[in-house]
């Protein structure tokens, strides 16, 4: 079955400092992309960062970063530096090259991890 | 800005009611997605439409519909409404269908409907 996990509910972390938010996946299509999207309390769903199931080197963008390990079917987000607008819902997820259950490039999402910067 | 539309931004109907959401993707993009967040479920996809036609069902009940239009909008009609209907809906778009796993979805501002 294809799944994702985040184990961590909620999260806190000290301005300034770095912070791992943790994500698993479960697919045997050995072509995938994996994402992290951010939801502020205001409700909006932001795109981070991504990573492809065949890319060589982990992907940056500014303060964020995924280490992924591919044999563990992880995909963890690294914030570095935390701001307190970095206070929200971030959510990994997960889109697949194959169809599965009629489901044509859908995302499949996590159930988040809240975070909690505090001051 | 993601490039995405969605109107309204807040909806607040009786149960029993019917309403409409309607979704503006990016331009260029042929590609709408629909989701449903609520706090017990999470983000449940719910349909996709490609160019005009339907591609994919996720968990939409029988009373929700949607349509995407020749100008590639899209509307979600939700009707016969119930208090468990009251979530956050987003639109998300793409650009391509097939092979498109390593290109992100662009999510909308939601609609927050609230069912009463």
């Amino acid at each position: 079955a294809q799944k994702i996990t985040q184990t961590q509910p909620g999260m806190f972390v000290q301005e300034k400092e770095a912070v791992t938010l943790d994500c698993t996946y479960d697919t045997s299509d050995p072509s995938y992309g994996l994402f992290w999207y951010k939801q502020p309390s205001s409700g909006e769903m932001i795109f981070l960062i991504y990573q492809g199931s065949y890319d060589q080197q982990n992907a940056t963008e500014g303060r964020y970063s995924l280490n992924f390990q591919k044999a563990r079917k992880s995909a963890n987000l690294v914030i570095s530096a935390s701001q307190l607008g970095d206070s929200a819902m971030y959510f990994c997820a997960m889109r697949l090259f194959m169809n599965y259950g009629g489901s044509q490039g859908n995302l499949i999402f996590g159930k988040g991890t809240k975070l909690s910067v505090k001051p | 800005d993601s490039g995405v539309t969605q109107t309204p931004k807040h909806l607040i109907t009786a149960t029993g009611q019917r309403v409409t959401l309607r979704c503006s993707p990016r331009s260029g993009d042929l590609s709408v997605y629909w989701y449903q967040q609520s706090l017990d479920q999470g983000l449940q996809f719910l349909i996709q439409y490609y160019n005009g036609e339907e591609r994919a069902k996720g968990n939409i009940l029988e009373r929700f519909s949607a349509q995407q239009f020749p100008d590639l909008h899209s509307e979600l009609n939700l009707s016969s409404l119930e208090l468990g209907d009251s979530a956050l809906y987003f639109c998300a778009s793409s650009s391509r269908l097939r092979g498109a796993y390593n290109s992100p979805l662009h999510f909308g501002n939601g609609t927050r409907l609230t069912v009463t």
